[in-house]
């Protein structure tokens, strides 16, 4: 009864390192997402995916990449970490029957 | 473009009262709907109940219950009999047809701290 998993769920990044956060459901959803939680923003859309082996860009996408190559996965990069990365990431799937959001427990990346 | 706004970055209300928290919303879409999210301090994200656009009666679930106003676009949120518990972020939260791929749209939330 897993749900929507992420890992990892602590990390601390130095500028300019890279990394890649892991989503993992398994509830067979067609539809994942990637969001950013920032104090006073509530949370955006960064990535999301349809199906697999497609993405597409969210309000915020710049300075993040995103792989969908297995139906159950959702791979979030940060290619280059910056200061203004840091944030909790949620990643989330939706159910198609009733359009319920299913989140991660959520992310909190910290980049120095 | 849609848009959710909730105008209330802050509540404090006493134990076993009840609580409006407000939502405003922006779209041009006829047909749409509308989230409430808990937010308690350990982080994740609690659904809490979903109002259609084309509901006729206001959604309700357990001590939750949703106050639709189509007409002046709001969705607030009325907690009754508030408990300690109650404390956490809440977020409203939109899904318009024209979005696609069933994306939410999220408001700024409202901490709500529930006084003994």
């Amino acid at each position: 009864n897993a749900g929507v998993t992420q890992t990892p769920k602590f990390r601390v990044l130095k500028t300019g390192q890279s990394m890649t956060l892991l989503c993992a459901q398994d509830m067979n959803h067609e539809y994942m997402y990637w969001y950013r939680q920032d104090p006073g923003m509530g949370l955006r859309l960064i990535h999301y995916s349809v199906g697999e082996g497609t993405t597409a860009k969210g309000e915020v996408p710049d300075g993040y990449n995103v792989s969908r190559l297995k139906k159950q996965n959702f791979l979030l990069g940060l290619e280059s970490a910056a200061p203004s990365q840091t944030s909790v990431y949620f990643c989330a799937s939706t159910d198609p029957n009733t359009g319920e959001l299913f989140f991660g427990e959520g992310s909190r990346l910290t980049v120095l | 473009a849609q848009k959710i706004t909730q105008t209330q970055p802050g509540m404090f209300v006493q134990e076993k009262e009840a609580v409006t928290l407000d939502c405003t919303y922006d779209t041009s879409d006829p047909s749409y709907g509308l989230f409430w999210y808990k937010q308690p301090s350990s982080g994740e994200m609690i659904f809490l109940i979903y109002q259609g656009s084309y509901d006729q009666q206001n959604a309700t679930e357990g001590r939750y219950s949703l106050n639709f106003q189509k007409a002046r676009k709001s969705a607030n949120l009325v907690i009754s009999a508030s408990q300690l518990g109650d404390s956490a972020m809440y977020f409203c939260a939109m899904r318009g047809a024209s979005q696609g791929a069933q994306k939410l749209v999220f408001g700024q939330g409202t901490r709500l701290t529930i006084n003994p």
